[in-house]
């Protein structure tokens, strides 16, 4: 039971090119994340949405962007992308299981720029 | 400012009980989270505390003070499957922000 999808397990781009990475999630969650994650340095956040057309920014929203259109759909957007953004990139949605608040993750995506 | 710190690695035998500890600094708290992450895998929900105590989950008990900005995971009959990163995760800020530790490597061994 699959609850959040990511478009790419892998992806390789050079540097200067547009990136966009996407996440669904089917739970009805209102509230959506995008995190890096990167050896030593655990996960952090880019940026949320509490809300469709909502974002906020995260700890380290510098060079990047989202969008989010529909309930279900959050898309980080690298605008062009450089080798230091060479990660792994964790999409989550938040919301209320069986009464308790639980945040679930996508499969992650990682990314590799050259 | 913002900080949460737990033990870099952590060995122990199968069969075992494993304590990993998180201590937490941070502007507001409004709940603490345990995630297991396998390698090159996503992290997978393990536990959320909110109220100070204990809760258990079958083999996994998770405990919070939040007058001391503490708590544990606690792993019993330790199996070889439990060879994972275990990542403390604190709510906190006016959107409940989920700031994690850095993860605990946690290697069972036979």
């Amino acid at each position: 039971d699959v609850k959040v999808t990511q478009s790419s397990r892998y992806l390789v781009k050079r540097t200067g090119e547009k990136v966009f990475l996407e996440c669904v999630q089917d739970m009805d969650h209102e509230n959506m994340f995008w995190y890096r994650q990167d050896p030593g340095l655990g996960l952090r956040l880019i940026y949320f949405s509490y809300d469709v057309k909502m974002k906020e920014k995260g700890d380290i929203p510098e060079g990047y962007s989202v969008s989010r259109e529909k309930k279900e759909r959050f898309s980080l957007i690298l605008e062009s992308a450089s080798t230091n953004q060479t990660s792994m990139y964790l999409c989550a949605s938040r919301g209320l299981a069986g009464g308790q608040d639980e945040q679930y993750f996508g499969p992650g995506t990682r990314l590799t720029v050259t | 400012g913002q900080n949460i710190d737990q033990p870099t690695e952590m060995t122990a035998t199968e069969g075992a009980i494993v304590q990993i500890n998180c201590t937490y600094q941070t502007s507001g708290f409004n709940g603490l989270f345990w995630y297991q992450q396998h390698a090159g895998e996503a992290p997978t929900f393990l536990s959320y505390n909110v109220l100070d105590g204990l809760e258990e989950k079958g083999r996994f008990s998770s405990f919070l003070s939040r007058s001391k900005g503490y708590s544990y995971l606690l792993l019993k009959e330790l199996q070889m499957k439990d060879s994972a990163s275990y990542l403390c995760a604190v709510f906190s800020g006016g959107y409940n922000k989920l700031i994690f530790g850095a993860g605990t490597r946690l290697a069972v061994h036979p």
